[in-house]
């Protein structure tokens, strides 16, 4: 158990719905990452935040958002959801901005 | 840009058998960081090692080693009398040194390790 917890764990959902993930990062964590893993793309950076500011975006489409709240949690929004965007979602969490990333255990979102 | 090869696709051995997983990567940096992690058939993302670009020692850990040269860009990872609970996808991933540490992965190599 890598102390990083992701919600829900599954999601089945239809085209051009929005869903929200999210991810509650290791107790003083203050990184938190989004990356989605595809069997097409593999596993691709989606965004970064740190400590409440984003820090660095990845391959993110513009219908995807995410924020980083005064706790700390996070939540990865998908909006007008594509076929294409089914995949296993990662948060992982580290302690500062150059560490080692510890994973959570993934949301599988199935747009159908 | 950076870039994380694993030529592996998949590799399957029997059980007791030494295997080698391969990664090459891509940078235009003098200072970064390689990760190995596992992904067992559960999903989850366990991380495994870490290495900045300036620590070239070889690294043992149980039945466990990594082989990073930088000459030939190269961070590869030995598992020694492989076991069944071994079997797993096994990802390189980069980090490039420019203040924040975000992961460039490769496609992975699955593991099948067979009794």
């Amino acid at each position: 158990d890598s102390g990083v917890t992701q919600t829900p764990k599954h999601l089945i959902t239809a085209t051009g719905q929005r869903v929200t993930l999210r991810c509650s990062p290791r107790s003083g964590d203050l990184s938190v990452y989004w990356y989605q893993q595809s069997l097409d793309q593999g596993l691709q950076f989606l965004i970064h935040y740190y400590n409440g500011e984003e820090r660095a975006k990845g391959n993110i489409l513009e219908r995807f958002s995410a924020q980083q709240f005064p706790d700390l949690h996070s939540e990865l929004n998908l909006s007008s959801l594509e076929l294409g965007d089914s995949a296993l979602y990662f948060c992982a969490s580290s302690a500062g901005t150059r560490d080692e990333q510890f994973f959570g255990p993934g949301t599988r979102l199935t747009v159908l | 840009a950076q870039k994380v090869t694993q030529a592996q696709t998949e590799i399957s051995v029997v059980e007791k058998e030494d295997v080698t997983l391969d990664c090459v990567y891509e940078t235009r940096d003098t200072t970064y960081y390689l990760f190995w992690y596992k992904q067992p058939p559960s999903g989850e993302l366990v991380f495994l090692i870490r290495r900045n670009s300036f620590d070239e020692q070889n690294e043992i850990s149980g039945r466990y080693s990594w082989n990073f040269q930088k000459s030939t860009s190269s961070f590869n990872f030995t598992i020694t009398a492989s076991q069944v609970v071994d079997s797993a996808v096994y990802f390189c991933a980069l980090s490039e040194d420019q203040g924040y540490s975000t992961l460039t992965f490769g496609k992975g190599t699955m593991l099948l390790v067979s009794p």
